[in-house]
């Protein structure tokens, strides 16, 4: 069980373009999910926790117009990188909080971007 | 100075051998405390989650918790070349946001 999936594994795109990222909890209702950014060789960084149905919380100096979230239902939350630029090249991880569990977070695969 | 302070090693043991990983904290009202376990490329996977002090065990596992010193640690015994990983440990207060140590990559040597 708390199976979280994420989409795509991996996205290459021009400066510029917007990319959206999904996050699925597959076997769970997530009423909050969290996104996070990770570079190579440090700690994942959170950016923002979406609950279902309201707007997401922004960590401080995280821009909230280039990195839009939507938690439309129990079971998706989608991240939008705006206008990307090669600065936002990194590994984007989700994560869902299973209410029904032990109540932490289940973390999904990743998305690693590269803007070129 | 990070709320969660982890040594990021390198850690390099032989197979079979013991690992010791530990974090320290500032914050006292962290209540629950988790180690992840994050293959290269990969989401980390939960690997322990203890609420408040003590300890727990899980197959080569153990995890321990000390909140008067604010310190925990995770061991691995009989570790396996497949325990190669980066190791977080993450914390918690009441709210659902984790606080994270930088990460320890181990490498267990065949």
């Amino acid at each position: 069980g708390a199976v979280v999936s994420q989409h795509p594994s991996w996205v290459i795109c021009k400066s510029g373009t917007s990319v959206k990222i999904e996050c699925r909890s597959l076997d769970f209702q997530a009423t909050t999910m969290f996104w996070y950014r990770q570079f190579p060789k440090q700690s994942l960084m959170l950016m923002a926790t979406s609950n279902e149905g309201s707007k997401a919380t922004y960590e401080q100096g995280v821009e909230k117009d280039k990195f839009l979230i939507n938690h439309a239902s129990l079971t998706l939350s989608t991240l939008t990188v705006t206008s990307a630029h090669p600065e936002d090249s990194s590994f984007y991880i989700c994560s869902a909080r299973d209410p029904a569990g032990i109540e932490t977070q289940y973390f999904g695969p990743g998305t690693r971007l590269l803007v070129l | 100075q990070k709320e969660v302070e982890q040594d990021p090693g390198p850690l390099s043991v032989p197979e079979g051998a013991i690992v010791s990983l530990n974090c320290t904290y500032s914050n006292s009202a962290f209540q629950y405390f988790m180690w992840y376990r994050q293959y290269s490329r990969k989401g980390p996977e939960l690997l322990m989650y203890t609420y408040s002090s003590g300890n727990k065990e899980d197959g080569r596992f153990t995890a321990q918790v000390d909140k008067s010193s604010k310190y925990i640690s995770l061991f691995i015994r009989d570790s396996q070349p497949s325990d190669s990983a980066t190791y977080l440990c993450a914390m918690r207060v009441n709210d659902y946001k984790l606080s994270f140590g930088a990460g320890t990559t181990v490498t267990v040597r065949a």
